[in-house]
């Protein structure tokens, strides 16, 4: 499978704190996305950073990608009880057409 | 970016039946992608839907369980036949926003009895 792995599948932090989320992948990449997901319902997209760029900011939000190690991650700084969700990797894969293939996700959940 | 109107948002279904989820989008697009999410799990992609041609088919779908129809650039449905409780998922479509990447329907979540 083409599916990345994300670690941890879960974390509890609290309000303020900052969050970390890992994502690996398999085969080489155009660019590799982030994704946040309420509840079961449509996902909402945070970040896309190109398969030549290591860092990449948003707001509160901090993604990095190493392709050497087939590897990013995504640092939420300061969080809030808002930032609640489950958040996925997704990779598009050169020459893989405009297919994203979803890494296995990470539950947040951010405590008052 | 696009936004799309996915309906239904949730159903009950009978075992045995179909349920067909539409997805119309604000503008014009070239494919729209279906993805299925079971429970727990993340997304995997069904299908990519070109209008005026077949879609195409990821490994472990098949058009007579998920057909799919394109009439036109911003309208799009999914057909899950011979429904039985291991279909029980949320479905999303979903469009491509370039560097802006990509945009998902509410989602329809269906539950099979």
């Amino acid at each position: 499978s083409q599916q990345g792995e994300e670690d941890p599948q879960a974390l509890s932090i609290q309000e303020g704190e900052n969050a970390t989320m890992n994502c690996s992948y398999k085969t080489s990449i155009n660019n590799l996305q982030w994704y946040r997901q309420n509840s079961g319902r449509g996902l909402v997209h945070l970040i896309l950073i190109r398969s030549n760029e290591r860092e990449k900011h948003s707001g509160r939000l901090r993604v990095t990608l190493d392709t050497s190690k087939k590897s990013s991650s995504l640092l939420i700084t300061a969080s809030r009880a808002a930032d609640t969700a489950s958040y996925f990797c997704a990779t598009a894969l050169t020459g893989g057409g405009n297919k994203l293939t979803f890494g296995t996700g990470t539950q947040l959940k951010v405590e008052l | 970016s696009a936004v799309i109107s996915q309906k239904p948002s949730r159903d009950i279904c009978q075992r045995g039946t179909s349920l067909t989820i539409q997805c119309q989008v604000d503008s014009q697009v070239t494919m729209m992608f279906w993805y299925r999410q079971q429970p727990g799990q993340s997304l995997t992609l069904i299908a990519t839907a070109n209008q005026g041609s077949e879609a195409t088919y990821e490994s472990g779908f098949v058009i007579d369980k998920f057909p799919i129809s394109r009439p036109n650039l911003t309208f799009s449905t999914l057909t899950v036949s011979n429904l039985s409780p291991e279909d029980s998922s949320i479905y999303l479509c979903s469009v491509e926003q370039g560097w802006d990447g990509y945009t998902f329907g509410s989602g329809t979540r269906f539950t099979v009895v």
